[in-house]
């Protein structure tokens, strides 16, 4: 089945400590996003790449980075700069970018010990 | 930068049909109206997705008036497994207009036996 896999599903870091979260897909679609949301919240974009090699940040990119070295694969590190990263972090992907409909999966929940 | 307001909660009962609007007063001539629905815990599903009049599917229905500045999600004959949270977005189509879309906080429906 096509689809999106992000793992680990839970994940906890330490202070000072950086972490890599995985999302990878193959749909083919060119664009993928990182999302964080808050408990109660709606989701907020962190960082978008519309092709390969290529990213921008979104309205929370502070304390986070990606990269996007194959179509498929867009993984999110949160740095130790990231001073409060409890959230619940999702992962998308669209054929292009703009509206197209996106496809998210299943998301990754990350604590601080 | 197109914004969209929706009720916080809505209250129904299964069996009933569930109208959530969006009011979008701002949108631009290329953008479209899609709807998402989230499970505690998951990601958003891709509901429905139009540009003006009605668009139907085997999950949902999207009505659009002429002037665009609104939108309506009916979903018939609702099910306790209704009960999500459910975005309303606006954006261009294009890969350049991706910047507008916001997840804000999505109407909490809660569908009671």
């Amino acid at each position: 089945d096509g689809g999106i896999t992000q793992s680990p599903k839970y994940l906890f870091r330490k202070e000072g400590q950086n972490v890599t979260l995985s999302c990878e897909q193959n749909l083919n679609h060119d664009a993928m996003y990182w999302y964080r949301q808050d408990p109660g919240q709606g989701l907020r974009l962190i960082y978008y790449s519309q092709i390969v090699n290529d990213f921008q940040k979104g309205d929370i990119a502070e304390g986070y980075s990606v990269s996007r070295e194959k179509k498929e694969s867009f993984p999110l590190t949160v740095t130790s700069a990231q001073k409060n990263p409890t959230a619940f972090y999702l992962c998308a992907s669209s054929l292009t970018g703009g509206n197209q409909p996106q496809h998210f999966g299943d998301g990754t929940r990350l604590s601080i010990l | 930068l197109a914004k969209t307001t929706q009720p916080i909660s809505m209250d129904s009962y299964e069996g009933q049909e569930v109208n959530i609007t969006c009011s979008h007063n701002n949108i631009a001539t290329n953008d479209y109206i899609t709807w998402y629905q989230q499970f505690p815990s998951q990601g958003p599903r891709f509901i429905i997705q139009g540009y003006k009049t009605k668009v139907t599917n085997e999950v949902a229905s999207l009505f659009i008036p002429a002037d665009r500045k609104s939108s309506t999600l009916s979903l018939p004959r609702v099910s306790l497994s209704d009960t999500a949270v459910y975005y309303c977005l606006v954006g261009d189509m294009g890969a350049g207009g991706y910047n507008k879309l916001i997840f804000g906080a999505g109407t909490r429906l809660a569908v009671h036996p």
